[in-house]
């Protein structure tokens, strides 16, 4: 079975600051991961997925994670955020292949609130 | 393309009462997944349909079910409403959803309230 922790529930930082959310994961078989974003009373919007090759993932937005494989995390970074980046972000991961592809499990979720 | 798209929007229903909500994925996206969303569980995974197929399942009651027509639109129907069952449900679809690689692209949901 796959897991994700979400290790910060709430992230406060000032505008043009920059931010770090924070994703572990667990799984016994190779995965795929994600990050989404969801606005108030919206769906989620993907940003960025690591599937393989580089372990440092552009997305969009300005955002950008990096896969540790030997720390199972896939932290999320943006160097200078801004007001219209506050939002709810979800890490997720699925597995490559076997009987639980295409079931993604998500993290409990980061709300970025962004001051000015 | 038109995005993915959910109806209705919002629902009010009562304990006991059934509902159906509807997804039409994106145009040539055989992968629908529904998800349910609260805030105390989080995003929950309810189930994956794939050319008219359930191929996975989450951890939910059979209350819950779902369907997928050949046109790729997707049902999710829950029955013997309870107060817990009040969230917000999503629906993703993908173009093939084969070894999970493939980007989900979320529907706005369905706000469901059970009074």
């Amino acid at each position: 079975a796959q897991s994700v922790t979400q290790l910060d529930s709430q992230v406060p930082v000032f505008e043009e600051a920059p931010v770090e959310l924070r994703c572990n994961y667990s799984s016994s078989v190779s995965v795929y991961l994600f990050w989404y974003v969801q606005y108030p009373n919206q769906g989620l919007q993907l940003l960025l997925k690591y599937l393989s090759g580089s372990t440092l993932v552009k997305g969009i937005n300005g955002f950008e994670a990096e896969f540790n494989k030997s720390q199972t995390s896939f932290h999320l970074r943006k160097p200078s955020v801004h007001i219209s980046d506050t939002a709810e972000y979800f890490c997720a991961v699925s597995e490559v292949g076997g009987t639980n592809a295409g079931k993604s499990t998500f993290g409990d979720g980061t709300t970025l609130t962004v001051k000015p | 393309k038109a995005g993915v798209t959910q109806t209705p929007r919002y629902l009010i229903k009562t304990r006991g009462q059934q509902v159906t909500l509807s997804c039409s994925p994106i145009s040539g996206h055989r992968s629908v997944s529904w998800y349910q969303q609260t805030p105390g569980q989080g995003l929950q995974f309810l189930f994956e349909y794939f050319s008219e197929t359930q191929r996975n399942k989450g951890n939910f009651p059979g209350r819950f079910s779902g369907r997928q027509f050949s046109n790729s639109r997707s049902e999710m129907n829950v029955s013997t409403l309870e107060l817990g069952d009040s969230a917000l449900y999503l629906c993703a679809s993908s173009l093939n959803g084969l070894g999970g690689a493939n980007t989900q692209y979320f529907g706005p949901g369905t706000r469901l309230t059970v009074l």
